[in-house]
């Protein structure tokens, strides 16, 4: 079974522009969520996506979003980018919405915004 | 969420058992423990979680203590890449599952 895949692997971004992070689900996996992780710190939630549906946010503000696709791969949109957003994004997906049998992480993006 | 307390970092000598620890103190009767890893420059990788009963797996094994206030992470026989952050996580299981990193231990695999 394949793994989560992220694209792109690196991306380089100017301060007030706006990115797109893709991400395909493991076969069979229909949730999906995302994680900010800077340099030297733990991975932070941003939001999970359910049945095309965002389904739990923790604390960023507005100009991050996200999609979910029928075929539950994702995307997560950052409008306005501003230097502290420079991080890897971490694109996670689960079995069910309860992730009770853990999930499986991608290998992330890393923006550098300049 | 209940907050989680682990060392900042621990060595062991390849082959020997890596036993992590981790402080759970506040945590709540239906919440879990999981543990991940994160190997440099990768995504966390899932390893083990439970409830109450210590539980094993063909990476790792699970020891939760009775009052469920601290477990134990085991890795049987330590290789040199089993060198990782690790993350002890409690969480409840439901809709929209947030998993809380903390800042982990850095676990360092000699030969």
């Amino acid at each position: 079974e394949t793994g989560v895949t992220q694209s792109p692997t690196h991306l380089i971004k100017t301060r007030g522009q706006q990115v797109t992070l893709r991400c395909s689900s493991q076969s069979g996996h229909n949730t999906v969520s995302w994680y900010q992780q800077a340099l030297g710190q733990g991975p932070q939630f941003i939001f999970q996506y359910y049945r095309e549906e965002e389904n739990g946010r923790g604390n960023f503000p507005p100009r991050f979003s996200g999609l979910q696709f029928p075929n539950y791969s994702s995307e997560l949109n950052v409008n306005a980018l501003e230097l502290d957003d420079s991080a890897l994004y971490l694109c996670a997906s689960s079995l069910d919405i309860t992730g009770v049998n853990g999930y499986t992480f991608g290998s992330g993006t890393r923006l550098t915004v300049v | 969420d209940a907050k989680t307390t682990q060392p900042t970092s621990m060595d062991c000598a390849e082959g020997r058992a890596a036993n992590l620890p981790c402080n759970h103190s506040t945590i709540s009767g239906n919440e879990y423990v999981y543990w991940y890893r994160q190997i440099h420059s990768q995504g966390p990788q899932y390893i083990i979680h439970g409830l109450k009963n210590n539980e094993t797996n063909e990476m790792a094994s699970l020891i939760i203590t009775e009052d469920r206030k601290s477990s134990t992470l085991i890795l049987p026989h330590a290789t040199l890449r089993d060198t990782a952050v690790y993350y002890c996580i409690v969480t409840l299981i439901q809709g929209a599952q947030k998993l809380v990193f903390g800042q982990g231990t850095r676990l360092t695999i000699n030969p």
